[in-house]
């Protein structure tokens, strides 16, 4: 099992649409968690951040945290087309290191 | 305000070739420095971090090493390339907080 799952996509949104990004992870220690954004040919940006179960919003972006699930998620909404990318879930572990999962990969189409 | 800069931004080298990758980073002192390297179409693996100078820590063994002469300097090298070190080698910092900044990264080709 995969520290950090992520569907890869492409997950296919029309502008204007709610984008719904999904992430599970395996270590329980996990206390905080963060989720990147990554054009093509870049590299990651830092776009929220959670560390309590429940919801976080930031604009048009909203975190959702469930330790007990072990499930963190992205919410966009409003999607447009400059949201287009690949969302990186990165929880840290119980060893203070960030682990990335794969990705997902979002079209926001016009 | 912090910023990080990583040269070169591209760099194509032949098999058996040294390499050597630079990260700076500005406004911040004593930060974690980290290097990750991403395959192509694959996530991001943290290949080492050091919390100060001269203190580097491995995550995973190959033919790749660090160092960091500086507090803000943290360098990437190897001495014979091979042709799997092809990637996106990213420079990381944080300081105080969870929250790591990237760099922009380096696109090494190794032919």
């Amino acid at each position: 099992q995969k520290e950090v799952e992520q569907n890869s996509g492409p997950l296919s949104v029309p502008e204007g649409a709610i984008a719904s990004l999904n992430c599970t992870y395996s270590d329980r220690g996990s206390q905080s968690f963060f989720w990147y954004r990554q054009y093509s040919g870049k590299s990651p940006e830092l776009i929220m951040s959670i560390y309590s179960n429940g919801d976080k919003e930031d604009g048009r972006f909203t975190a959702q945290l469930n330790k007990a699930s072990q499930y963190v998620s992205l919410l966009i909404r409003d999607s447009q087309p400059s949201d287009s990318a690949t969302y990186l879930c990165a929880p840290y572990n119980a060893g203070n290191m960030l682990t990335f999962g794969g990705g997902t990969r979002l079209m926001v189409k016009p | 305000s912090q910023t990080i800069h990583q040269w070169p931004a591209t760099l194509v080298q032949p098999v058996g070739s040294p390499l050597s990758l630079e990260c700076t980073v500005e406004g911040t002192s004593n930060p974690n420095l980290y290097w990750y390297r991403q395959a192509a179409g694959r996530g991001l693996q943290l290949l080492f971090y050091s919390v100060g100078i001269g203190q580097i820590s491995s995550e995973v063994p190959q033919n790749l090493s660090a160092s960091r002469p500086q507090d803000r300097q943290f360098i990437l090298s190897s001495k014979k390339l091979l042709l799997s070190d092809s990637g996106f080698y990213l420079c990381a910092w944080n300081s105080g907080s969870f929250e790591q900044f990237f760099g922009p990264g380096t696109r090494l080709t190794v032919l």
